[in-house]
């Protein structure tokens, strides 16, 4: 059974860098057939998805246009996890944070999900 | 606003069938990706209840099932039980924006 465990702070001050991390058991970060996910939710944007990586001999990743230039996603093989860095935040950013698998099957879809993180950005 | 449009709220009696449209455009739903549907209670994460349209994960009994024809996809519970009261999203993937994409979210109310 895969399961999510993320961990990471509640709160964030505008401009800093917002940090989660995703501890990842009973599947692999570098598993050839997955992708890994952060997803957030929030009254104003409702659910929105972020970006992903995934290893394919090599590794990619791909993100939201909304948030390019401010988000990278890592992943830690020596971990397994994989972790969410956004910079530069703003209140806007304050959402419901959520990572979660892609089987990469018919279609990108969810199939494990971390718990959450509500993240506030505020001074 | 979202990419994909659903009813904010639905609802019906324990035992009946309702029904919650997922409604996209040509650029995703109607291009061909897949639909797939998440059931989400407060304070818990979401879980996937139908993907690549019609299939259900293990666990996820059948009084749940998926449809899609053109532009839209409609997810149906039937015998409705008072622990489906939830909110219900859709998502596909749109390739004028290149991303994931989700819907709104339906609430259903179990009278």
């Amino acid at each position: 059974q895969v399961q999510l465990q993320q961990s990471g702070p509640g709160l964030v001050k505008p401009s800093q860098t917002l940090s989660l991390t995703c501890a990842i058991s009973g599947d692999s970060v570098s598993r050839n057939s997955v992708a890994w996910n952060w997803i957030r939710q929030s009254p104003s944007r409702g659910l929105e998805w972020l970006g992903r990586t995934y290893y394919r001999s090599k590794w990619y990743n791909d993100y939201a246009l909304s948030v390019k230039g401010r988000i990278t996603i890592d992943p830690d093989t020596s971990k397994n996890l994989f972790s969410l860095h956004l910079n530069s935040v703003t209140p806007e950013d304050t959402a419901l944070y959520y990572c979660a698998r892609d089987p990469r099957t018919r279609g990108d879809h969810f199939d494990y999900w971390g718990q959450g993180t509500l993240v506030t950005v505020s001074s | 606003q979202s990419v994909l449009t659903q009813p904010p709220s639905v609802s019906g009696a324990p035992g009946q069938r309702v029904t919650i449209s997922c409604t996209g455009s040509s650029s995703n739903i109607g291009a061909g990706y897949d639909v797939h549907w998440y059931q989400h209670l407060p304070g818990t994460a979401p879980k996937l209840l139908i993907y690549g349209n019609t299939n259900r994960p293990s666990g996820v009994p059948d009084r749940f099932s998926g449809s899609k024809s053109g532009t839209s996809a409609s997810l149906a519970i039937t015998g409705l039980q008072a622990e489906d009261e939830a909110d219900y999203y859709c998502q596909s993937y749109d390739s004028s924006l290149s991303t994931v994409v989700f819907g709104g979210g339906t609430k259903l109310t179990v009278l």
